[in-house]
């Protein structure tokens, strides 16, 4: 099976502060993905990786960064976390082959910015 | 332009009984790949079929199937025997060819099995 790990489910923060969240996956799938997730405007794509250092910005990159060092690892960096970034965090992580990449996720990270 | 639209906010089923979910999309690209996921509360993002543009049949994964009908641009979810389980979200989403690895997701169907 799959397996995608998030370093927390929960996790409070206070704004200016920086934020990582870390995600693993032991299936070593080529792509990682990071989406944030609000009601109402569904999954949206924050970053991604296809290898190791390599990485191409998503849909709202803004405010965001990301780090990829190693194949199985992929890093979200909130440089000055802000209210407005508060949000379920979801990272992915699929294979190479095209069109069968399905996309695996992780349980999520629910951020709270106070 | 929106590419995925999945009309129903929520839907309502009895327990036992089959449900379709949904799904058109919008591409004039001859490849893609279209996908749908379950969302329980929990958070957690779970694939749950996959059905290509090229292929003939429509995917099934045991009480999943996808009913894929390319002229008119569709691919609902069909779950058959409800169970009070899959109460949960469903996003379809799909992915182009030229897309460079992106998925194009829908806003979800809210799915709710009564006993």
């Amino acid at each position: 099976d799959v397996k995608v790990t998030q370093s927390s489910r929960y996790l409070v923060k206070r704004t200016g502060e920086k934020v990582f969240l870390e995600c693993v996956q032991d299936m070593d799938h080529e792509n990682m993905f990071w989406y944030r997730q609000d009601p109402g405007l569904g999954l949206r794509l924050i970053y991604f990786s296809y290898d190791v250092k390599m990485k191409e910005k998503g849909d709202i990159p803004e405010g965001y960064s990301v780090s990829r060092e190693k194949k199985e690892r992929f890093s979200l960096i909130l440089e000055s976390a802000s209210t407005n970034q508060t949000s379920m965090y979801l990272c992915a992580s699929s294979p190479l082959e095209y069109p069968t990449d399905t996309q695996y996720f992780g349980p999520g990270t629910r951020l709270t910015v106070l | 332009a929106q590419k995925i639209t999945q009309t129903q906010p929520g839907m309502f089923v009895q327990e036992k009984e089959a449900v379709t979910l949904d799904c058109t999309y919008d591409t004039s690209d001859p490849s893609y790949g279209l996908f749908w996921y379950k969302q329980p509360s929990s958070g957690e993002m779970i694939f749950l079929i996959y059905q290509g543009s090229y292929d003939q049949q429509n995917a099934t994964e045991g009480r999943y199937s996808l009913n894929f009908q390319k002229a008119r641009k569709s691919a609902n979810l069909v779950i058959s025997a409800s169970q009070l389980g899959d109460s949960a979200m469903y996003f379809c989403a799909m992915r182009e060819a030229g897309n460079n690895r992106k998925l194009i997701w829908g806003l979800g169907t809210s799915l709710a099995v009564n006993p």
